[in-house]
């Protein structure tokens, strides 16, 4: 199976602040990649998919990148309601998947 | 507005089955895989099972293979999850969740609120 690991598993950070998590694959996923966002108590949302693409409605401080191994996602201007958990998933193996243990980011 | 709704959890002892539902609605559900996800409490998400938009196509995780069994109605617009043998280890909310696009993919644009399965003596 592929794991993906995921850094920082946590971390605090101030509104208006860039923030950049990583995500890295065990072997090479080309660019099979998607980005989800969790907040408390809330079912994920889908941000980014296919490592790049940012889906419908998400706002446009969030990008991501990378192929192969390594991707990132990076939100360029913290927002108070970007506190939530933050997980990577890879459908190179579709329908079979996995997912990063995620990353929890607090708002300081 | 796409809705999935999950309903059907609740509390089991070990070894017992439950039969999970996710009904759909504000799409065309013949169109689109779906797929269970879950989450035990405080942790990270696991992928559960896939199914394609018509059945032809069905996938495991190694942890529930042979134990769980995915299906779908296309018209009744509702997706299940059969699950027998239950474990404590599959104690979890467990997620019904729309694939994004029109191949059996796990890219997953829509997810219901979830209903919470737990294994107990």
């Amino acid at each position: 199976d592929i794991q993906l690991t995921q850094s920082p598993s946590s971390l605090s950070a101030s509104v208006g602040d860039r923030v950049t998590i990583t995500c890295r694959a065990s072997q090479t996923i080309s660019s099979y990649l998607n980005w989800y966002q969790q907040q408390p108590g809330k079912a994920p949302k889908l941000l980014i998919y296919t490592a790049s693409n940012l889906e419908t409605g998400v706002p446009l401080r969030f990008t991501g990148s990378g192929s192969g191994t390594e991707f990132t996602l990076t939100i360029s201007s913290l927002q108070p309601e970007d506190s939530a958990s933050y997980y990577c998933q890879q459908s190179y193996t579709t329908p079979r998947c996995t997912f990063g243990q995620g990353t929890k980011l607090e708002i300081k | 507005e796409v809705q999935l709704v999950e309903s059907g959890g609740g509390s089991v002892q070990p070894g017992r089955s439950l039969r999970l539902s996710c009904a759909a609605s504000g799409f065309t559900f013949d169109d689109y895989a779906m797929h269970w996800v879950r989450q035990a409490p405080g942790k990270g998400l696991e992928w559960v099972s896939g199914i394609s938009r018509n059945s032809d196509r069905i996938g495991y995780a190694d942890s529930v293979e042979g134990r769980f069994t995915i299906s779908r109605d296309n018209a009744k617009n509702s997706l299940y999850l059969q699950m027998n043998s239950l474990r404590t280890e599959d104690t979890a909310f467990y997620y019904c969740a729309k694939a994004l696009g029109f191949t059996f993919g796990v890219d997953l644009d829509y997810w219901g609120q979830g209903t919470l399965v737990t294994v107990s003596s």
